[in-house]
């Protein structure tokens, strides 16, 4: 059974750093494209990054470019998003998402998401 | 970027309604679009993948269709646990974007 598990949210002051990650599990991490997807209290979704398979290609919102690193570990069956210069705008649930991308493009497995709190 | 016009925000319906949730597409995405299923404090469930592929386990009462850059989600008959805000999204560019979400609610 695929498993996605964020870790890692919590309360920061604006301006200050978080690390999230998620631990995959019941699957070959390392032959999927995964995504991070936010979701801001009372609003839709929204793509924040994603990474290739081996970590090659990495691409980001226009809103996080420059301030969140997307990373992973593929011995460690991990993803990683490194938050820093936090904002008031960032405050949100993140989760973790496996990309799927034959026959279409697809999330088909998401975690349960983990809560960011920017507020001083 | 692409963006993704979800109509309606909200809509109220009885079990047993037929239910269509439309998404347009800003430029042509071909069939690059998926739809979402989001319950409050659970993980996204995707229920249509490339416009009009039932994923593995979801009820056939849930389709998809496409003209164009329009799309369709139809839910033929509505039950209790399908109340939920639906979210289509497309995988067409770099940037992955989703709709601004149709939330479901009980008449």
């Amino acid at each position: 059974e695929v498993q996605l598990v964020e870790s890692g949210g919590g309360l920061v002051q604006p301006g200050g750093s978080l690390r999230l990650s998620c631990a995959a599990s019941g699957f070959t991490f390392s032959g999927y494209w995964m995504s991070w997807v936010r979701q801001a209290p009372g609003k839709g979704l929204e793509w924040v990054a994603n990474i290739k398979q081996d970590g090659s290609e990495k691409y980001y919102v226009d809103s996080v470019r420059g301030r969140f690193t997307v990373s992973r570990d593929n011995a460690k069956n991990s993803l990683y998003l490194q938050m820093n210069s936090l904002r008031d705008e960032d405050t949100a649930v993140y989760y973790c998402a496996r990309e799927v991308r034959i026959s279409g493009w697809y999330y088909d497995n998401w975690g349960q998401g983990t809560l960011v709190t920017v507020s001083s | 970027d692409i963006q993704m016009t979800q109509s309606p925000s909200s809509l109220s319906a009885s079990v047993g309604d037929r239910v269509t949730i439309t998404c347009r597409a800003s430029q042509n995405i071909d069939s690059f679009l998926n739809w979402f299923q989001h319950k409050p404090g659970k993980a996204p469930k995707l229920l249509i993948h490339a416009a009009s592929n039932l994923q593995s386990g979801v009820p056939s009462r849930f389709s998809g269709s496409a003209s164009g850059t329009d799309f369709t989600l139809t839910i033929s008959s509505l039950q209790p646990e399908d109340f939920a805000t639906y979210y289509c999204q497309q995988s067409y560019s770099t940037s992955w974007t989703f709709g601004q979400g149709t939330k479901v609610e009980i008449k």
